[in-house]
């Protein structure tokens, strides 16, 4: 069974980096049919896209968090990391990170997602 | 732009059938969706995949009594039997290359 997991510190000042790292078992993060990425959720509000990598490092991320937003992979340790810098209170939010199944030939789109982490909430505040 | 529209808000009686709607923006008639369940204080659930000719699959686990169809751009989620335990937020979810999308969500309150 496919499990994720985040990690990461719940508490980051405002102007600072937040930090996240999930790592995957049960599966391999270098399949040729998923990409993994982030979502988020504020107290209270719906689901937001934050970014979406695929092993061979591909990148993709929302446009309006783009400027901010950085997605890495490392294949050997089966982890996906998010960094999102200067960041405001407007950033508190449960962070999930995600598998995504790309069903479209060569995986030319993202896909659906199929698995979920459990979620990690961060706050921002000094 | 490829937008996902949802209602906030959708309720039905204990042991009834109720059916949640996705709307896909304009020209984005033919894509397909996934639908999630987040219960509260949950992390989101994957449902399953729909397509645009209606048909689906399923996650693991997923009891017969959620099923998924689709008329142009709409997409439906239909649960029968309501129990408690479906009182919760749905999420349609799109992508498309180098995007995905999450509809605003509604929220499913069984009476």
């Amino acid at each position: 069974q496919l499990q994720l997991q985040e990690s990461g510190p719940g508490l980051v000042k405002p102007s600072e980096t937040l930090s996240l790292t999930c790592t995957v078992s049960g599966g391999s993060i270098s399949s040729s049919n998923y990409y993994w990425g982030w979502i988020r959720q504020p107290p209270g509000k719906g689901l937001e896209w934050i970014g979406t990598i695929y092993y061979s490092g591909s990148t993709y991320y929302n446009p309006s968090l783009k400027s901010r937003v950085t997605i890495s992979v490392d294949t050997s340790r089966n982890q996906f990391s998010l960094k999102l810098n200067s960041v405001t209170a407007a950033d508190t939010a449960v962070y999930y990170c995600a598998r995504s199944y790309c069903s479209s030939t060569f995986c030319s789109t993202i896909g659906y997602i199929d698995y979920w982490g459990q979620g990690t909430l961060v706050t921002v505040s000094s | 732009q490829l937008v996902l529209t949802q209602s906030p808000s959708a309720s039905a009686s204990l042991g009834a059938s109720v059916k949640l709607t996705c709307t896909l923006s304009s020209g984005h008639s033919n894509y397909a969706i996934a639908w999630h369940q987040q219960q509260p204080e949950k992390g989101p659930r994957y449902l399953m995949k729909l397509n645009n000719d209606g048909s689906h699959s399923k996650g693991d686990g997923i009891p017969d009594r959620f099923s998924g169809s689709s008329s142009g751009a709409e997409r439906y989620l239909t649960i029968s039997s309501l129990q408690s335990e479906d009182e919760a937020d749905y999420y349609c979810q799109t992508w498309g290359t180098g995007i995905q999308v999450f509809g605003g969500g509604t929220k499913l309150t069984v009476l």
